[in-house]
């Protein structure tokens, strides 16, 4: 069966501090995989996303992803937090979501 | 561009009721698909419209339907509603024929709350 874990439901951090969210999945055939992010009172935007090619994609606002395909993984990385990137971060594949991981930057 | 809106949003109805969410995708945008968000759940995936057909479903009941319009825009319908079915509604809307391979773009969300 598809499934997708996100390992890590509440992060909480100070700012400048670095951030990875992992992201694992369960799928058989060709993988797309997103990252969205939901800040508070918005709608889910799309923060990067990887189909081929070099496994480090960069997305917006300066985070990372990272497909290590053995590893069935797709992990979210920033390397200084800032109080405005707490929000519910959702990996998906193709059309499926993990539960988010809620990330929370103290100033 | 105006993006995806959701009519209405926010729902208050009882047990046994049915209700009928819209979505209007972004002009152009032919591919629609509905989640169901609650805490702790995620996203779970309802099912994918293409051109007025149905391209996915994910597992959900049979009470849980769907339609897409020639105009792109799309209902979604659940009958005989169930305390659990209280969620935040989601629309998607893409580009492509299915989102599996492209952005999504949601739209706000409709607050179902089943008393």
């Amino acid at each position: 069966a598809q499934s997708v874990s996100q390992h890590n439901h509440h992060v909480i951090l100070s700012e400048a501090a670095s951030l990875e969210l992992g992201c694992n999945y369960s799928y058989g055939g060709t993988v797309n995989l997103f990252w969205y992010v939901q800040y508070p009172g918005q709608h889910l935007q799309l923060l990067l996303k990887y189909f081929s090619g070099d496994p480090l994609v960069k997305g917006i606002k300066g985070f990372e992803a990272e497909f290590i395909k053995s590893k069935f993984s797709f992990n979210l990385r920033k390397p200084s937090v800032q109080w405005s990137d707490t929000a519910e971060y959702f990996c998906a594949v193709n059309m499926r979501f993990g539960a988010g991981t809620r990330l929370t930057v103290k100033p | 561009k105006a993006g995806v809106t959701q009519t209405p949003r926010y729902l208050i109805k009882t047990r046994g009721q049915q209700v009928t969410l819209s979505c209007s995708p972004i002009s152009g945008h032919r591919s629609v698909s509905w989640y169901q968000q609650t805490p702790g759940q995620g996203l779970q995936f309802l099912f994918e419209y293409f051109s007025e057909t149905q391209r996915n479903k994910g597992n959900f009941p049979g009470r849980f339907s769907g339609r897409q319009f020639s105009n792109s825009r799309s209902e979604m319908n659940v009958s005989t509603l169930e305390l659990g079915d209280s969620a935040l509604y989601l629309c998607a809307s893409s580009l492509a024929a299915t989102a599996s391979y492209n952005e999504q773009f949601f739209g706000p969300g409709t607050r179902l709350t089943v008393l």
